[in-house]
């Protein structure tokens, strides 16, 4: 399979725990992207990378949240201290930079706070 | 008022139907229009993209945009069941090298057989 993969893809936690999330973009993407999507609404960008480079984050992106995608290939997303707002549908996208913009996304890993 | 702003539905259709999909926009800047498709628990699929105003066909779906009025819209022709999804529409402006997309809250489609 050569789409976007996450892991995992269910994660129950308790509130105040950590936890992190791991994608893996098409092999060929150098931009990989982080979105949010709660019930009954749109993906929400969260940050992209370009490469290692973190270029953009959103308002949203509390500082609970770090990012991370130190070889440009894979990327992690921890959310620390987690609350019961945080629960939500993460997704990953990768696209390339030049050519063809599309954002192609993976199964997302869906996230419950208790 | 939202950046993007889509009908959630859900939107009712008998199997064969012509279904249209639509989208406003506030942002001038956007420049850049795209259409997913997203089943229930899943990753949204892209469906369609594009640039300028106008139309695009790709078999059975045609995405059209105005960029005067800051409208766009997905047409569905001969819809089927298996097209029972939510349809995103998501735009980005140029500036951000095409990297934010904004998406829309999505539409709700039920075809039924």
């Amino acid at each position: 399979d050569t789409g976007v993969s996450q892991d995992p893809r269910h994660k129950i936690t308790k509130r105040g725990q950590n936890v992190t999330f791991r994608c893996d973009p098409i092999s060929e993407h150098n931009r990989l992207y982080w979105y949010r999507q709660t019930l009954g609404q749109g993906p929400e960008f969260l940050t992209y990378f370009q490469n290692e480079a973190q270029l953009e984050k959103s308002r949203l992106l509390s500082d609970r949240f770090s990012a991370e995608r130190p070889k440009g290939s894979f990327s992690t997303l921890e959310i620390q201290r987690t609350e019961q707002g945080d629960s939500a549908m993460y997704l990953c996208a990768s696209s390339k930079t030049s050519g063809s913009y599309e954002q192609f996304f993976g199964p997302g890993t869906r996230l419950t706070v208790l | 008022q939202k950046e993007v702003e889509q009908d959630p539905g859900p939107l009712s259709v008998p199997e064969g139907a012509i279904v249209s999909l639509n989208c406003t926009y506030s942002n001038s800047a956007f420049q850049y229009f795209m259409w997913y498709r997203q089943y229930s628990r899943k990753g949204p699929e892209l469906l369609m993209y594009t640039y300028s105003s106008g139309n695009k066909e790709d078999g059975r779906f045609t995405a059209q945009v105005d960029k005067s009025s800051k409208y766009i819209s997905l047409f569905i022709r001969d819809s089927q069941p298996s097209d029972s999804a939510t349809y995103l529409c998501a735009m980005s402006p140029m500036n951000s090298g095409y990297s934010t997309l904004t998406f829309g809250k999505g539409t709700m489609l039920l075809v039924s057989p």
